[in-house]
């Protein structure tokens, strides 16, 4: 079982649309969560992070998380065909270790 | 500089060759990170620094690939005998403190091509 799991996609909304991107995590001990935006080609960029249960909101972007269910999703809100790019999901463990998902490919459509 | 650089952007070697990656984190950051991004893969955690102590090197893929770090800043990712299956993105990133809740901070990486 990968420690972090996310659906590959490819994930398409129209403009202007909710995006919701869901990931989970295998580790109970994980103590924080961060999506990261990676253009194609490019590093990844970090949108979010949360630490705690519930949701955090910055702009057009909310993170959620539930630490029960082992859960974290990112919400885009009126989607812009500049979001498109893949999602990553990272985790951090105890010890400083970090482990990323595979990614959610997005595709905004004009 | 503003960011963390690595260098080579880009790297072509010969099956067999050893290579040598370089990364230059933001200044103050006390922690450093390997990973490597295979086509269309997630990102895999190779090795972190704290100072200049690799407290985790789990995630190093075989004894031929080693990491150093000195002065508490430049890291050096060295792959000897490299092999095709090496070939991928190596990225860098840097945290201030290297607590798991910090924000790592990434360069633009270094695509590494084994022929």
């Amino acid at each position: 079982q990968k420690e972090v799991e996310q659906n590959s996609g490819p994930l398409s909304v129209p403009e202007g649309a909710i995006a919701s991107l869901n990931c989970t995590y295998s580790d109970r001990g994980s103590q924080s969560f961060f999506w990261y935006r990676q253009y194609s080609g490019k590093s990844p960029e970090l949108i979010m992070f949360i630490y705690s249960n519930g949701d955090k909101e910055d702009g057009r972007f909310t993170a959620q998380l539930n630490k029960a269910s082992q859960y974290v999703s990112l919400l885009i809100r009126d989607s812009q065909p500049s979001d498109s790019a893949t999602y990553l999901c990272a985790v951090g463990l105890t010890g400083n270790q970090f482990y990323f998902g595979t990614g959610t490919s997005l595709t905004v459509i004009p | 500089g503003a960011g963390v650089s690595q260098s080579p952007s880009n790297k072509v070697t010969e099956k067999g060759k050893d290579v040598e990656l370089r990364c230059d984190p933001i200044s103050g950051h006390t922690a450093l990170y390997w990973y490597r991004q295979s086509l269309g893969q997630g990102l895999e955690f190779l090795i972190y620094f704290q100072g200049n102590s690799a407290p985790d090197k789990s995630g190093l893929p075989s004894d031929r690939f080693s990491a150093e770090r000195t002065g508490g800043s430049v890291s050096t990712l060295t792959i000897q005998r490299t092999q095709q299956e090496d070939s991928a993105v190596y990225l860098c990133a840097s945290s201030r403190s290297g607590i798991n809740t910090d924000t790592q901070y990434f360069g633009p990486g270094t695509r590494l091509t084994v022929l």
